[in-house]
């Protein structure tokens, strides 16, 4: 069975400063990674996805994530947020043999402080 | 292109009633999903449907949930009777493909309120 560890519920951060939400997962199979955002009253939207190739993925609205096999973490992160980025952002994953069995995260709500 | 309709957008109800909500994907995606997100908690698959066939109802309460996709397209989910644990919002999402590495497009949620 997979298991998403969202370690940070909130992460409160100044308006241009750097953000990292952390994501860490269990599989005993090799998964696809991805990172889901949900702005207030909207449903969630892909930011962006690993499926394989360069560890490094870029993203919507300037997000990236490092996929990291050996400490199983697929953490996001953006050199300078906006108020705009005010959301709940969730990390999922899929075992490769699912017929698309997508597990989420808890989320993790980012404020953005101006 | 339109995306994923839901409705109702709130739903107040009290517990033992029941309530059913309805979802219209985007055109032409073969797979749809219901997920239930508590307050706190991430999204939940309660059921996968793959055009008008069930593919996943592992995680549904069957005694008092039930989905269906007719004519493999609208959707609907109805809880009958309702618990006060049932308080939720619930998510319906679809993908054209089946498979896990497609993006899942999501409506915004009914948001149901047992009392």
């Amino acid at each position: 069975a997979q298991s998403v560890t969202q370690l940070d519920s909130q992460v409160p951060v100044f308006e241009e400063a750097p953000v990292e939400l952390r994501c860490n997962y269990s599989s005993s199979v090799s998964v696809y990674l991805f990172w889901y955002v949900q702005y207030p009253n909207q449903g969630l939207q892909l930011l962006l996805k690993y499926l394989s190739g360069s560890t490094l993925v870029k993203g919507i609205n300037g997000f990236e994530a490092e996929f990291n096999k050996s400490q199983t973490s697929f953490h996001l992160r953006k050199p300078s947020v906006h108020i705009s980025d005010t959301a709940e952002y969730f990390c999922a994953v899929t075992p490769y043999s699912s017929a698309s069995k997508i597990i989420f995260g808890s989320g993790t709500r980012l404020s953005i402080r101006p | 292109e339109a995306g994923v309709a839901q409705s109702p957008r709130y739903k107040i109800i009290e517990k033992r009633q029941s309530v059913a909500f309805w979802c219209n994907p985007i055109s032409g995606h073969a797979t749809l999903y219901w997920y239930q997100q508590i307050l706190g908690q991430g999204p939940k698959l309660l059921i996968q449907f793959q055009n008008n066939g069930v593919v996943d109802d592992s995680q549904l309460p069957k005694d008092r949930f039930s989905a269906e996709r007719l004519k493999g397209v609208d959707s609907t989910l109805k809880i009958q009777p309702a618990k006060l644990e049932d308080s939720a919002v619930y998510l319906c999402a679809s993908t054209r493909t089946g498979g896990n590495t497609g993006e899942l497009f999501f409506g915004e949620g009914s948001r149901l309120t047992v009392l």
